[in-house]
């Protein structure tokens, strides 16, 4: 399973976009980009997922380069709603049994 | 829809007692997962279920912990005895299928080992 690095916290205001990006330099072929949203008292919540380029659904976009060595979650005109714990997780989507594996994660904290 | 539903919400405990949690999948949802979360940080997979079958409990400390699935459908999970650094939120979750990375989570019971 590749690892995963993203910032342990990040801080942004109402209205604006904001932007998480995740390191896993040691990415194989058939890997996997997902991302999982948590909010205080409640389990994760899937958000998005993505191989190459760019995937976009009515929640967020995902951004990951030809190397695929990163990636970035990106979350338009935040509301205080989406202040959660951000999780970025890499694996083989090919492997029968593969199993989320979840890193600390970033915590995102939107203010008024 | 019904999500995953656990139950209880909240345990407190003394070390050395036992406890269990369960959960109903959704239904339909071959896979069943639990998890611990210790605050602060991300969850850690315990135990899978394929239908009523383990296909991965690595992680799971076997001395105390027990899972099961019968019938493949509900699951529960227990704790004897119970220590303090078993203090967590344990979630579960199921997905349609293994090696589907959209898992659907419960709300998670949180235990207090006192």
């Amino acid at each position: 399973l590749a690892k995963t690095t993203q910032p342990i916290s990040m801080d942004s205001y109402e209205g604006q976009e904001v932007n998480i990006t995740c390191s896993h330099n040691n990415i194989a072929t058939n890997d996997y980009i997902t991302w999982y949203q948590q909010f205080p008292s409640q389990g994760p919540r899937f958000i998005i997922q993505g191989y190459k380029t760019k995937v976009t659904n009515e929640v967020a976009s995902l951004f990951i380069p030809a190397d695929r060595k990163s990636s970035t979650l990106s979350l338009p005109r935040v509301s205080l709603s989406d202040t959660a714990v951000y999780y970025c997780l890499v694996g083989d989507m090919d492997t029968g049994f593969q199993k989320l594996v979840f890193g600390t994660g970033t915590r995102l904290l939107v203010s008024p | 829809e019904a999500g995953v539903a656990q139950s209880p919400r909240y345990k407190i405990i003394e070390k050395r007692q036992s406890v269990a949690f369960w959960c109903n999948p959704i239904s339909g949802h071959a896979t069943l997962y639990w998890y611990q979360q210790i605050l602060g940080q991300g969850p850690k997979l315990l135990i899978q279920f394929q239908n009523n079958g383990v296909v991965d409990d690595s992680q799971l400390p076997k001395d105390r912990f027990s899972a099961e699935r019968l019938k493949g459908v509900d699951s529960t999970l227990k704790i004897q005895p119970a220590k303090l650094e078993d203090s967590a939120v344990y979630l579960c979750a199921s997905s349609l299928r293994a090696g589907v990375y959209e898992q659907y989570f419960g709300p998670g019971t949180r235990l207090t080992v006192t």
